[in-house]
């Protein structure tokens, strides 16, 4: 089923430490998978990518981990900024026969100066 | 080079009324989706144009309709309004065709939806 989430979890991190966000997805057959965040009053912005063939991509100050068998995302970030706190989405597509992001619950992240 | 840009970007109806957004998608690209955000929730897919046609549609009753131009932008429409639609709309751009599709969808800022 999709993920709706009526709660949103908060992780409070302190500025220059690392975050880890987790996600858990839904769909066995999804194969691209999104992170994006959220500043108040915007839209989602996208933040990195992984396909399933993968396990791990990195970028800047970000890495993204893929755990296909437990069905499990998450989202490092390294040595956290002010400038990081946001609302973080992961989505979910099936490539194969549908066109749709199935967005995960989402964490609010908040950096401790 | 422009991203995805959203008008209006603040309205409120009244119930009953209906309601047109509109969307321009990031320059270049092709297929345009919209989504529903609640409230401390995640977006939820409404539909999807490419071609100036449906291509997909999430679970929305037949009151949320939408229409795509040859320019590429979109529009979304919601008649007899409920309070239960009060959201925040957004619209997201992408790029169609083969060996596309492991491309992210980038989101305009919204417009956000006040039903009284």
């Amino acid at each position: 089923g999709e993920s709706v989430g009526l709660h949103l979890p908060t992780l409070s991190v302190q500025e220059g430490d690392n975050s880890i966000i987790n996600c858990a997805y839904s769909n066995s057959a999804s194969d691209y998978f999104i992170w994006y965040k959220q500043e108040s009053g915007k839209g989602p912005q996208f933040i990195i990518d992984i396909r399933s063939n993968m396990d791990k991509r990195q970028g800047q100050r970000v890495t993204v981990l893929l755990n296909k068998t437990v069905k499990h995302l998450s989202l490092q970030i390294a040595a956290t900024q002010p400038g990081d706190s946001a609302v973080y989405f992961c989505a979910e597509m099936a490539t194969s026969g549908t066109y749709k992001y199935i967005f995960g619950t989402g964490t609010r992240l908040k950096v401790l100066a | 080079d422009a991203g995805v840009t959203q008008s209006p970007t603040h309205l409120i109806k009244t119930r009953g009324q209906q309601v047109t957004l509109r969307c321009s998608p990031k320059s270049g690209h092709d297929t345009v989706s919209w989504y529903q955000q609640a409230l401390g929730q995640g977006p939820q897919f409404i539909f999807q144009y490419y071609e100036e046609e449906e291509r997909q549609r999430g679970n929305f009753p037949d009151r949320f309709s939408g229409h795509q131009f040859p320019n590429y932008s979109s529009e979304l429409n919601v008649n007899a309004l409920l309070l239960g639609d009060s959201a925040l709309y957004l619209c997201a751009s992408s790029l169609a065709g083969s060996g596309r599709v492991y491309q992210p969808q980038h989101f305009g800022d919204g417009t956000r939806l006040s039903i009284l």
